[in-house]
């Protein structure tokens, strides 16, 4: 069975601060990883992540996948109240998700 | 690009009652549909994938009798919850996926679905 762990569950971070979040996989037929950000409604596709060592940027947000140790980090620099949000992994066939981070950026 | 849209957002119905959400995507076709539901400060959980023309396939736990998925064409899949109860409420999900190889999944807004 496909397994998606992200941790911390939950961080709260002043504003400035960088944070670095977790997700590690267990997925068969692994050909991509995702990361999402979700705030009131449906998620919102952040990176897919398909080779290992190669870091994707957009912003201040960057994410990186290590295909031998199974993990990926979510990185976010210079964070803002407007990071708030759950972040979700997904790896598998069929998209299992993580159980997401929940971020708090505080002013 | 690549935008998907449900419909209702927003649906409140009777126990017993049976309620269709629709998912579409707009702009592109997907091969493939995905359905969620998401519980309050849960993550999404994966009830089934669609692909067109043929049947869903269901993930452990979730009956196929009571969610009836059709994906009927490239750009449209159903969710029907059938003899609804309130434990059936929650936030439903979809997302498509355009193309065989292609891993991008593009969320729908999602359907809060309230059963009393």
């Amino acid at each position: 069975e496909d397994k998606v762990v992200q941790s911390p569950l939950s961080l709260v971070v002043h504003e400035g601060d960088t944070v670095t979040l977790n997700c590690s996989y267990e997925v068969t037929n692994f050909r991509s990883l995702l990361w999402y950000k979700q705030e009131k409604k449906a998620p919102t596709f952040l990176f897919m992540l398909t080779s290992s060592g190669i870091e994707k940027k957009s912003g201040r947000l960057s994410s990186i996948l290590d295909k031998k140790e199974l993990f990926s980090i979510l990185n976010i620099t210079a964070t803002q109240t407007g990071d708030s949000a759950v972040y979700l992994c997904a790896g598998g066939q069929n998209f299992v998700f993580g159980p997401g981070t929940r971020l708090s950026v505080l002013p | 690009g690549a935008v998907v849209s449900q419909h209702p957002s927003r649906v409140i119905c009777k126990s017993g009652t049976s309620v269709k959400i629709e998912c579409r995507s707009l702009d592109f076709q997907a091969t493939t549909m995905f359905w969620y539901r998401q519980f309050p400060k849960q993550s999404l959980m994966l009830m089934a994938t669609s692909n067109e023309g043929s049947k869903a396939t269901y993930e452990q736990g979730v009956e196929k009798d009571k969610f009836l998925i059709n994906h009927a064409s490239l750009t449209l899949s159903t969710l029907t919850v059938t003899s609804a109860h309130p434990e059936d409420s929650s936030f439903y999900i979809c997302s498509a996926r355009a193309e065989r190889g292609w891993d991008e999944q593009y969320f729908g807004p999602g359907t809060r679905l309230t059963v009393t």
